[in-house]
């Protein structure tokens, strides 16, 4: 089975410019999850979607940073103009219903890191 | 507001011997607890997990305990293998919503010395 895929691995650019994260999740996988892994931090939830429907955006910085998942399948986070404090792991995960336990495990891609300079 | 943590920022143990990684909440609305390993390079991956309404689980080498009236859990591994050298995140489930949405503390590396 083919995991949570993400590209690019990295990406540097200089402040007030954009950037587009893609993600692909597990084939089946209704939820799709961005998060921001910030060095020194644990991961923090940006944007949940429950196949294209936006579940959860309470953390997402909406005046510079958008989410779509268009189809229900693959999903593009992208930061508009890019501040110097984005500069983390973007982190996409996938499940296959929407509560967090047992049955129902987050599988995480391998993140994309920016650095904005 | 940081409603996980994990004081320790890094662990270092001998091979064989036990591995104890803590972890502390504040929020009483938390209904499941989770365990992620992350390799360097790699996203985080399930490891082990725990609901409120238990005190134990275990998993093979590894051992999950939870103390609600302390609001503390630890991730026990016996016996630590090199393997095992990653940075170990906690994660609690918000039980308040219906979207299960994950709270994750800072980290703590364990390095496992051959």
């Amino acid at each position: 089975e083919a995991g949570v895929a993400q590209s690019p691995r990295y990406k540097i650019i200089e402040k007030r410019q954009s950037v587009a994260f893609w993600c692909n999740p597990i084939s089946g996988h209704a939820t799709l999850y961005w998060y921001q892994q910030i060095l020194g931090q644990g991961p923090k939830l940006l944007i949940q979607f429950q196949n294209n429907g936006v579940v959860d955006d309470s953390q997402l910085p909406k005046d510079r940073f958008s989410a779509e998942r268009l189809k229900g399948v693959d999903s593009t986070l992208k930061i508009q103009p890019a501040k110097l404090e984005d500069s983390a792991v973007y982190l996409c995960a996938s499940s296959l219903g929407t509560l967090a336990g047992a049955n129902n495990e987050q599988f995480f891609g391998p993140g994309t890191r920016l650095t904005v300079l | 507001d940081q409603q996980v943590k994990q004081n320790s920022p890094s662990l270092s143990v001998q091979e064989g011997r036990i591995s104890i990684l803590n972890c502390d909440y504040t929020n009483s609305m938390f209904d499941y607890f989770l365990w992620y390993k992350k390799y360097p390079a790699e996203g985080p991956t399930f490891l082990i997990s725990i609901s409120s309404i238990k005190d134990k689980n275990e998993d093979g080498r590894f051992t999950v305990f939870l103390n609600k009236s302390a609001k503390h859990l630890s991730l026990h591994i016996v016996p630590s293998q090199p393997g095992d050298s990653a940075v170990y995140f906690c994660a609690a489930r918000d039980g308040s919503g219906n979207t299960g949405k994950l709270i994750f503390g800072q980290g703590t590396t364990l390095q496992v010395k051959p």
